[in-house]
């Protein structure tokens, strides 16, 4: 079974500093993908990054960087020079490639950007 | 482009009235469809996923249904609402092969009452 876990139900920063959101998951499969994404108070769900098992380099989004370890099924969130538009709910999600499409999310962080 | 509509809303319903959510997908074939649930301050729950016509797995098993009349088109159903039945319910497509995005509606927030 997939499963995805969030322990951090919620966090605040200060603006212009850094925080790191953990995720770690469980599944059998090798192939598969990774992702982080963010909802606002909007409640609409923006994609903030992606990553393939199967790369090693983590993925980059201009403030927004993954570490990604496989062996240990982790694949935490960091958010760099932290904004006030940065605060909204963080989930991690998960899908095995190929034949399967289920698409699962963790519970969430509310994350909140202190000014 | 592609786009997703979701409606109603908002609704708010009666403990044992029936209910019907639609979703809809524009510019794109054959997509996957999702439905999901956001209780108030929880995570997102898969309840349904369809990765064709006639194709749809359910997650979680209670009194909801899900139907896929049309390629584009997801519909979450219920013959009698719980009070547990309240929450936000987001439907949610992509075009599958395991890496893209799945874009999402802007979701129906539901109150049984």
């Amino acid at each position: 079974a997939q499963t995805v876990t969030q322990s951090q139900p919620e966090m605040s920063v200060q603006e212009a500093e850094t925080v790191t959101l953990s995720c770690t998951y469980d599944t059998s499969e090798n192939n598969y993908y990774l992702f982080w994404y963010k909802q606002p108070p909007s409640r609409q769900m923006i994609l903030v990054i992606r990553q393939e098992a199967y790369k090693q380099q983590n993925a980059t989004e201009n403030r927004f960087s993954v570490n990604f370890q496989k062996a240990a099924k982790s694949f935490s969130l960091k958010i760099s020079d932290s904004q006030l538009g940065d605060t909204a709910m963080y989930f991690c999600a998960f899908i095995v490639n190929f034949g399967n499409e289920k698409l699962t999310f963790g519970t969430g962080t509310r994350l909140t950007i202190i000014p | 482009s592609q786009t997703i509509h979701q409606w109603p809303a908002t609704l708010v319903q009666p403990v044992g009235s029936p209910l019907s959510l639609e979703c809809t997908v524009e510019g794109t074939s054959n997509p996957n469809l999702y439905w999901y649930r956001q209780a108030a301050g929880r995570g997102l729950q898969l309840l349904f996923y369809s990765i064709g016509i006639d194709q749809i797995s359910s997650e979680v098993p209670q009194n909801l249904s899900a139907s896929r009349p049309q390629d584009r088109q997801f519909i979450l159903s219920s013959k009698k609402l719980l009070l547990s039945d309240s929450g936000f319910y987001l439907c949610a497509w992509s075009q599958g092969v395991g890496d893209t995005e799945a874009f999402f509606g802007q979701g129906t927030r539901l109150t049984v009452v």
